[in-house]
């Protein structure tokens, strides 16, 4: 089966750092992925982990340790359009499918 | 080029009632997975498609059922309709089964 687990909830100030974690345990793994959704809208691609480390994107990094079952996406330099749901998800190796966690709520104060 | 396209954006329909959502994949795509959306939760797979045929399936029951044609876009169906059916339905494209995938607008379904 597939358990992944994010915070509901994160309020952050605009100018500030944020980072989400994400903990997963699934039956087979093929990369992890972090997607950002506006309210009524679709999730739109921000990140891909497939090896440990660390990838930088500009003002959004993600971290994954495999061995762990750990992923972070860290959001730098918060902008009020920041505000929104991200959702982790990890790819089976086999059908290639997503399974999501249930988002984190980010919500920028000014 | 144009992204991936979903009809209609918003259905309303009854418990029993039968429903097909559609989706245009991105150009070049091969492959279409469809998610449901339940409010405030993650996407939940429901089943890929790849070159017209069914390449993996969620915990849906049969009543969810689907269709590639030749030019890759795809339908859900789902018959019998349930009050816990409401959802927002994702259709997502990509290159080919293992490469990244883009999303579409969605289409709210409203089960009354």
């Amino acid at each position: 089966g597939q358990n992944i687990d994010q915070p509901t909830e994160m309020t952050a100030t605009e100018g500030a750092i944020v980072q989400i974690n994400c903990t997963y345990q699934t039956s087979g793994f093929n990369g992890l992925f972090w997607y950002q959704q506006h309210a009524g809208e679709a999730p739109t691609f921000l990140s891909y982990n497939v090896l440990d480390g660390l990838e930088e994107k500009g003002r959004f990094s993600s971290f994954l340790s495999r061995s762990k079952g750990y992923s972070y996406l860290l959001l730098k330099e918060l902008q009020m359009k920041d505000s929104a749901s991200y959702l982790c998800a990890v790819r089976s190796p086999n059908d290639y499918k997503l399974s999501f966690g249930a988002g984190t709520t980010v919500t920028v104060r000014a | 080029e144009t992204g991936v396209t979903q009809s209609p954006t918003h259905l309303i329909k009854t418990r029993g009632q039968q429903v097909t959502l559609r989706c245009s994949s991105q150009s070049g795509h091969n492959t279409v997975s469809w998610y449901q959306q339940a409010l405030g939760q993650g996407p939940q797979f429901i089943f890929q498609y790849y070159r017209e045929e069914e390449n993996g399936r969620g915990n849906f029951p049969p009543r969810f059922s689907g269709l590639q044609f030749p030019n890759y876009s795809s339908e859900l169906n789902v018959n019998a309709l349930e009050l816990d059916d409401s959802a927002l339905y994702l259709c997502a494209s990509s290159l080919a089964a293992n490469n990244e995938q883009f999303f579409g607008p969605g289409t709210r379904l409203t089960v009354l």
